[in-house]
């Protein structure tokens, strides 16, 4: 199946800890991204790479780190976790010059 | 900032009936995109505009964008509980902003049979 795919579906962490989500996506795209839902459904964006190069970098504590080792992943490393950063995590992917983002099913992350 | 108002927020009706959802900005977008979110999922694409003055019909489904590129209206004649969902406008400023999609608040819809 063609897709972006991220893991884990939900993680649920102590404050304070360190973890990561990771995307991937096969159809080919040479962009990606990171989204930000909060608990109103409000999606804004957080991060952007294209073709490994960080394009979009939106005022982010810098506890969040993108890292896209090829143009097909994108990972979030999020460090010294807070009861704030509770949210869903989207991973998306699209083609420069052709509208339209596909988006993964999102990671529920909560921090207790 | 750019910034997209979507309403209603809300919108519970009976099977049927038809609605209207609007989003609007002072700013210009290259491009408005409509996104359907049903829960535990991610947002599915259904219709992308970006001409102005544009509709786009998709079944009972029917899209416009404004004619100066600042606003746009998703139409459903005859709801089927089957449309229930989240739905998202997305605008895109397009030019050395590609990829920065400023997303409306979205609209929970409810079909009752």
């Amino acid at each position: 199946d063609t897709a972006v795919s991220q893991t884990p579906k939900y993680l649920v962490t102590q404050m304070g800890n360190d973890k990561s989500i990771k995307c991937e996506q096969n159809l080919g795209h040479d962009t990606m991204y990171w989204y930000k839902q909060d608990s109103k459904k409000f999606l804004k964006i957080m991060f952007s790479y294209n073709n490994k190069e960080l394009i979009i970098n939106e005022t982010v504590p810098n506890r969040f780190s993108p890292k896209s080792p090829d143009k097909a992943h994108l990972n979030l490393h999020i460090n010294s976790l807070e009861l704030g950063d509770s949210a869903v995590y989207f991973c998306a992917s699209s083609h420069r010059g052709v509208y339209g983002y596909t988006f993964g099913s999102g990671t529920r992350l909560t921090v207790v | 900032t750019q910034l997209l108002e979507q309403s209603p927020q809300f919108l519970s009706i009976q099977e049927g009936e038809n609605l209207t959802v609007y989003c609007n900005s002072s700013s210009v977008f290259s491009s408005l995109q409509w996104y359907r979110q049903e829960p535990g999922e991610g947002p599915v694409l259904l219709v992308t505009v970006v001409t102005g003055g544009e509709v786009k019909k998709l079944k009972r489904l029917t899209f416009q964008f404004g004619d100066a590129r600042k606003d746009s209206s998703l139409h459903i004649t005859a709801a089927q509980t089957g449309d229930t969902g989240l739905y998202l406008c997305a605008g895109e400023p397009g030019g050395t902003s590609y990829g920065k999609l400023t997303f409306g608040q979205g609209t929970i819809l409810t079909v009752h049979p």
